[in-house]
Order: C-alpha cells, then sequence, then structure tokens
C-alpha cells in the first residue's frame, strides 16, 4: 500500500517564477491538508481540500497562493511570483475520512528553495 | 487563534538518560498527536490521545494527556541514539475541520 506521494521532492525556483507542488494521498484516502515548515520550526497547517472542494483555508496566505484537489489526479499546491520567503518544506497530509479522530498521514515533503 | 506550545525547544542527553518533552494548548483539545522527524525527513504518526487523563505505552515511550485536555507530555526512558530527531505534538480543537495545530518541536540530541 503506498503511502502519500509528493513531488517534486526539491525545487528550485528564481524570484518571481511560479511552482507547482504535487500530492497524491494513499489509496483509499480522499481528503488532504497541506502544511509548510519553515527552518527550525513546527508545522503550520495551510489548507485542507476534499475532492473538488476546499473546506478549510483559514491558512493560506490571501495572495499568490492557491490549492486544488480535483476529481482526477493528484492535489496541486500552487505559488505564484515565489519570494524568498516561500523557501520551506511544503508536506502533505492525507486521512481516509477527514473526521476529528482520524490520523494523518505526512508525504516525504517538497523542500522549495526560491533563489 | 488555537496556540499549542512546546518546551523545550532542545535537549542534549547522554545516552541512558531519560528525556521529556511537554506541550500546553490555549484551548481544551479533543485529541493530540505525537510525531517524530529525523532531520530531512517527514513527520511520522507516533500516537493519539483522546481521554481525558489518558495515559499510553510505546516500549520506552510514555505519552499522556492532561486532565483538563489542554497538555500533554511524552517521555523517553533511557534513551538511545536511535531516538534522535525532533518531536511534535499536534492538538486538535473540539471545533476545527480537523487540521492539526502544531506544537514548535523539540530537538533531541543523544550522545552516545
Amino acid at each position: 500500500n503506498a503511502g502519500v506521494m509528493q513531488n517534486p521532492r526539491h525545487l528550485v525556483r528564481r524570484r518571481g517564477q511560479e511552482a507547482r507542488l504535487r500530492c497524491s494521498p494513499m489509496k483509499g484516502h480522499s481528503h488532504v491538508y497541506w502544511y509548510r515548515q519553515l527552518p527550525e520550526e513546527g508545522l503550520k497547517f495551510m489548507v485542507y481540500l476534499q475532492k473538488e472542494n476546499i473546506i478549510d483555508e483559514s491558512g493560506m496566505p490571501k495572495e499568490r497562493f492557491s490549492a486544488e484537489f480535483p476529481k482526477e489526479g493528484p492535489s496541486i499546491l500552487r505559488i505564484q511570483q515565489v519570494v524568498r520567503g516561500d523557501s520551506a518544506a511544503y508536506f502533505c497530509a492525507s486521512s481516509p475520512l477527514g473526521v476529528w479522530e482520524e490520523t494523518q498521514y505526512f508525504g516525504p515533503g517538497t523542500r522549495l528553495l526560491v533563489l | 487563534g488555537q496556540q499549542v506550545m512546546q518546551i523545550p525547544q532542545y535537549q542534549h542527553v547522554q545516552e541512558g538518560e531519560d528525556f521529556t518533552t511537554y506541550c500546553n494548548s490555549s484551548t481544551t483539545l479533543s485529541n493530540i498527536q505525537w510525531y517524530k522527524q529525523r532531520p530531512g525527513g517527514h513527520p511520522v504518526f507516533l500516537i493519539q490521545l483522546v481521554k481525558s487523563g489518558e495515559v499510553k505505552k510505546q516500549k520506552r515511550l510514555t505519552f499522556q494527556f492532561g486532565e483538563a485536555k489542554k497538555n500533554s507530555s511524552l517521555h523517553i526512558t533511557a534513551t538511545q541514539t536511535t531516538d534522535v530527531g525532533t518531536y511534535f505534538c499536534a492538538g486538535r480543537g473540539s471545533s476545527n475541520t480537523g487540521k492539526l495545530i502544531f506544537g514548535q518541536g523539540t530537538t533531541l540530541q543523544v550522545k552516545p
């Protein structure tokens, strides 16, 4: 049973470019969460999605960031016009039902470096 | 908003010594989860506590959830070099959508 998949594992972008991060949840999981981890810090919630729906985006920056989880294919976290402060590890987690008592399983993360 | 504080930020111990990290929430939690992250790795789920006053053990690891469901602790007995990593607590509030609020983590270094 494959775990949560994320790609790319490492991404280098220059300031002003776009970054697209992909997440394929575990088989049978239809709930996806994105978290950001700055160096030496804990993980900060960004957004929670179900297939074709954004459930909670309270942690998403108001500008330049967007997320989607289409009916087919992986969840995408998109960062437009990246800045150096966007450099971080971005982790995706998935769960089967999205209920409060469920465990979230994390992917290996995408390390984004903005030059 | 809801906050989860974790102390200490760093802990250096000699192999064989015990280690404890503490987690405190600004609000009552519905449950709390603990994760371990190795350098360059991703958070790996360790355990979930749900009931007030709950205590769970995994070999040398003991996890506690406070009576008021606002604090938790992880205690490791007789640390080994394989215990090295950052330990995070992550709480869920009673009314949120399932998102986890992470503490800042405690990084454990073990000297052989």
